[in-house]
C-alpha cells in the first residue's frame, strides 16, 4: 500500500494554463508539505499544513495554491503556468512529535513540463 | 540560518568498496540530520536519521551515517558498496520556521552515488 501518494505522476501543459497536483498519505500523519525540485536536483520546501492549517508558506509566488480538505489531502492548484514552474513537486507527511525532528515520507513526485 | 553542504556532486566506487558521501552543516542550537535517498525517477526515501544519543546511527540498506560536533559533519558510510546504491543522496537539517516554529527540512544539493561493477 502506498504511503503516500501523488497524481498525476506527469503532467504536460502549456504556458498559462491552470493545473492542480493532488497528494493523499494514509499514514495518520497530522502535517503536510509541498516541495519543489528543479533541474538541477535542488529541493526546496514551498508549503506545510497541520490538521488543516497552513504553517509554513515559503515565499511561493500568489499563483501556487494549496488547500487542505482533511489532514490526510493536501493539493497544489497552480495558475497561469509559466515555464520556469516545471519541475518535480514532492508531497510529504510526517507525524508532529514533542521536540521535533520527526521522519518526513514523500511521494513519488509529479513532474511538471510547461511548454 | 541552518545549511547543509555537500561537497561532491558526485562520488564513484568501486563494487564492495566501502562509500562514503560527505555532508557538513551549518545550525544554532543541536542539529537534527537526515539522509534521504533518491533512486532515478523516484521519490527520496528516508535512510536514517540523527537526533540524539549514539554518533553512529544505522539506518535502511546497510548505511549508516556518523556525528562528528567538532567537525560539523555528519558523512553517510556503508562498508560495502552495491551497483543498486547508485543513486542521488541528499543530506538535509531540521531547522524552525517561524511564527510556530514549525519544523521544515533543509537539503543540500545532492551527492551522485556510482558503483562500478
Amino acid at each position: 500500500d502506498t504511503a503516500v501518494s501523488q497524481t498525476p505522476k506527469y503532467l504536460v501543459t502549456q504556458m498559462g494554463n491552470d493545473k492542480s497536483i493532488k497528494c493523499e498519505q494514509n499514514l495518520g500523519h497530522d502535517t503536510m508539505y509541498w516541495y519543489k525540485q528543479d533541474s538541477k536536483k535542488f529541493l526546496k520546501i514551498m508549503f506545510s499544513y497541520n490538521n488543516k492549517e497552513l504553517i509554513i508558506n515559503e515565499t511561493v509566488p500568489n499563483r501556487f495554491s494549496p488547500k487542505s480538505p482533511d489532514k490526510a489531502h493536501l493539493n497544489l492548484h497552480i495558475n497561469s503556468l509559466e515555464l520556469g514552474d516545471s519541475a518535480v513537486y514532492f508531497c510529504a507527511s510526517s507525524q508532529v512529535q514533542a521536540g521535533g525532528g520527526e521522519t518526513q515520507y514523500f511521494g513519488p513526485g509529479t513532474r511538471l513540463l510547461v511548454l | 540560518a541552518q545549511s547543509v553542504a555537500q561537497p561532491e556532486d558526485q562520488v564513484n566506487v568501486a563494487e564492495g568498496n566501502p562509500l562514503t558521501v560527505k555532508c557538513t552543516y551549518s545550525v544554532s542550537g543541536n542539529p537534527y540530520l537526515f539522509w534521504y535517498v533518491q533512486y532515478p525517477n523516484r521519490g527520496l526515501q528516508f535512510l536514517l536519521k540523527y537526533i540524539t544519543g549514539d554518533n553512529l546511527v544505522k539506518g535502511s540498506y546497510g548505511f549508516e551515517a556518523e556525528f562528528n560536533k567538532s567537525q560539523t559533519s555528519f558523512h553517510l558510510k556503508k562498508p560495502s558498496a552495491l551497483v543498486s546504491d547508485c543513486a542521488l543522496y541528499f543530506c538535509a537539517v531540521r531547522a524552525l520556521h517561524p511564527p510556530y516554529n514549525t519544523d521544515k527540512l533543509i537539503f543540500g544539493t545532492g551527492t551522485r552515488l556510482q558503483v562500478f561493477p
